[in-house]
């Protein structure tokens, strides 16, 4: 069965370093998100992106936050400048269209020390 | 910002017996529901969804009702397994790409 994937599982990160989140989502998906929760806390939606662009994003989303799609089969979050808050899990998840089941990676934990 | 809630944190349920987590919002313009299940150190598993222009949506042993009026709608795990055990997010969506989760609820299935 198709799955999305991420890499790394856990990302360990000095404060102000930049981080990049690697994503591989269902190969005939057009539609790609990422998410992130913070311990204890509930599923927060970041930004969706298709046709090589950003579609929606949340508030969260700030100028030190991008994403690329840089080939046919990765999907990359970048935190150009990561900050103590940004701890948290980060899911990649991928739609066949854009108003169904979203299919979420297992995600990469970030730790900002 | 608390559109979507499941107010139990919460719920323990004997093998065999019906599971029914709950969840309300508050945004009207809501047209599309999902029900995801989510184990520790893994990512949300989409479980089942449903449409505003229906009440009901039933697979297998999953059955999500959706109270437009009340702005409410439920999960029924019919019967309930201890591989259910696991914490499940009932998330909403406007007609947008973005969907909006609510805080989960850990359903626990004692054998």
């Amino acid at each position: 069965e198709p799955e999305v994937t991420q890499t790394p599982s856990h990302q360990v990160t000095q404060m102000g370093q930049e981080v990049i989140l690697r994503c591989v989502p269902i190969s005939n998906h057009l539609y790609f998100y990422w998410y992130r929760q913070i311990l204890g806390q509930k599923v927060e939606f970041l930004v969706s992106f298709y046709n090589n662009e950003i579609s929606e994003k949340s508030e969260i989303f700030d100028d030190q936050f991008s994403v690329e799609r840089p080939d046919g089969s990765n999907f990359t979050l970048k935190i150009r400048s990561t900050k103590l808050e940004d701890s948290a899990m980060y899911f990649c998840a991928s739609s066949e269209d854009g108003r169904g089941e979203q299919f979420f990676g297992p995600g990469t934990r970030l730790t900002v020390l | 910002d608390q559109q979507v809630k499941q107010n139990s944190p919460s719920l323990s349920v004997q093998e065999g017996r019906i599971s029914i987590l709950n969840c309300d919002y508050t945004n009207s313009m809501f047209d599309y529901f999902l029900w995801y299940k989510k184990y520790p150190a893994e990512g949300p598993t989409f479980l089942i969804s449903i449409s505003s222009i229906k009440d009901k949506n039933e697979d297998g042993r999953f059955t999500v009702f959706l109270n437009k009026s009340a702005k409410h709608l439920s999960l029924h795990i019919v019967p309930s397994q201890p591989g259910d055990s696991a914490v499940y997010f009932c998330a909403a969506s406007s007609g947008t790409y973005k969907y909006i989760f609510g805080t989960g609820t850990r359903l626990k299935v004692l054998a």
